[in-house]
């Protein structure tokens, strides 16, 4: 059973459009939620992390929002790209940097 | 500019093989991690390590075991590989150091093909 539920597993966006990826959680203990970003034949890498004591985050084209009292938060890729080809993963963290990681969601974006 | 490097890219055993996988990083991290990677399931752990000698059972260990000698090698063995062991396979590093963000970085993965 998945504690982060991670929606959709992919998506397509034209260049210059938004992608908005989605993911829940369970386990109020979580204190940190993390998007890593994949790259095909490479290991994932940190893209950008909020705390849940903050509702918005934003780092150049990629913002996370956080609503703590529906569990739930959301990657929004503005201006998309094709070089954001990848797949994406939602995680959240509990004691002891532990990190739980949602399904993934492959995104494409068309030239 | 760390770095997490792991023994195979690509690897085909036979089943009830004894499987070894090597991690090795450079950046004299605390944690070490080994998780697996499935379509759809995302990475789910499988062990991790705080410090030498010292390991904790993740979310999925059965099946595995892991070594953790030197501060800098985290081993995951496949006491005897089974076809559902078929997977790719990352190692992941980090420190309290860096703060609270506790950053993970990822090996490029270990694709395991068990026949």
């Amino acid at each position: 059973q998945q504690q982060v539920k991670q929606s959709p597993q992919s998506l397509i966006v034209q260049k210059g459009g938004i992608s908005i990826i989605n993911c829940a959680y369970e386990n109020t203990a979580f204190d940190y939620f993390p998007w890593y970003q994949q790259f095909p034949g490479k290991g994932p890498a940190l893209l950008i992390a909020i705390r849940p004591d903050v509702s918005e985050k934003k780092e150049g084209r990629f913002t996370i929002s956080f609503n703590k009292s529906a569990k739930q938060f959301s990657l929004h890729i503005m201006d998309s790209q094709p070089g954001d080809s990848a797949t994406y993963f939602c995680a959240a963290r509990a004691a002891g940097n532990k990190l739980t990681f949602g399904g993934g969601t492959r995104v494409l974006v068309k030239p | 500019d760390v770095k997490v490097t792991q023994s195979s890219r690509y690897l085909v055993k036979r089943t009830g093989e004894k499987v070894f996988l090597e991690c090795v990083q450079d950046m004299d991290h605390e944690n070490m991690f080994w998780y697996r990677q499935d379509p759809g399931l995302g990475l789910r752990l499988i062990y991790f390590s705080y410090d030498v000698k010292m390991k904790e059972k993740g979310d999925i260990p059965e099946g595995y075991s892991v070594s953790r000698e030197k501060k800098e090698r985290f081993s995951l063995i496949l006491e005897s590989a089974s076809t559902n062991q078929t997977s790719m396979y990352l190692c992941a590093s980090s420190t309290p150091r860096q703060g609270l963000g506790y950053e993970q970085y990822f090996g490029p993965g270990t694709r395991l093909t068990v026949t």
